[in-house]
């Protein structure tokens, strides 16, 4: 069974400053983790991923995220926010066998002017 | 541009109404996702589908809902009879299906919006 915790509902920062989501998982296999990002009435978007290799991972619009897996964590960060950041973000792992994923409940990013 | 294309994008309907949504997945995807998404329950999965066959659909409630592939290009859910609880919004998604398990990317439609009333 797999599960994700995004710890946070709703964050806010400032426009320049530090974007930092977090996010915790269970996995009983080696997981797969995912962030997608989904703005006002529209789907996800994946923003970036980890399979296996490098543990700091890098994605769309500035964001990069890593993967520890002593700390069964996989946060998201982007050292400067910008006002089109936006959005909702969700976590998810798969892995097992299959490509199913399990999202987290998301976190609400709002950008301060 | 490849995209997962979802119809209808809104819907309104009446309790009772039969109500069905179709995807066309990505050309060349052999797996298939249903997820609906609520404020109170978040992302859920509904079905999978890989090479046109069922793989899970442990998350959808069998008395009202179905879904099926009837081809490689078009996903089907279909909810009869719709009742309130299922205004939501509901997302195809569609993955290559290489290596299976492996993280693969699954790209997301744009949703169909259902709202029953």
């Amino acid at each position: 069974a797999q599960s994700v915790t995004q710890l946070g509902s709703h964050v806010s920062v400032s426009e320049g400053a530090l974007v930092l989501l977090r996010c915790n998982y269970s996995s009983s296999v080696p997981p797969y983790l995912f962030w997608y990002v989904q703005y006002p009435n529209q789907g996800l978007q994946l923003l970036l991923k980890y399979t296996t290799g490098a543990t700091l991972v890098k994605g769309i619009n500035g964001f990069e995220a890593e993967f520890k897996k002593s700390e069964t964590s996989f946060h998201l960060t982007k050292p400067s926010a910008h006002m089109s950041d936006a959005a909702e973000y969700f976590c998810a792992v798969s892995g097992g066998g299959n490509e199913k994923l399990t999202f987290g409940t998301g976190t609400r990013l709002t950008i301060i002017p | 541009d490849a995209r997962v294309t979802q119809t209808p994008r809104h819907k309104v309907t009446e309790m009772g109404q039969e109500v069905t949504m179709r995807c066309q997945p990505i050309l060349g995807h052999n797996t298939v996702f249903w997820y609906r998404q609520t404020m109170m329950q978040g992302l859920e999965l509904l079905a999978y589908f890989r090479n046109r066959a069922p793989l899970d659909d442990s998350g959808m409630p069998k008395d009202r809902f179905s879904a099926e592939m009837p081809d490689a290009t078009l996903a089907t859910l279909k909810i009869q009879p719709s009742e309130p609880r299922d205004s939501a919004v509901y997302f195809c998604a569609s993955g290559p299906g290489r290596r299976a398990g492996s993280g693969n990317t699954i790209y997301f439609g744009e949703g169909s919006w259902l709202t029953v009333v």
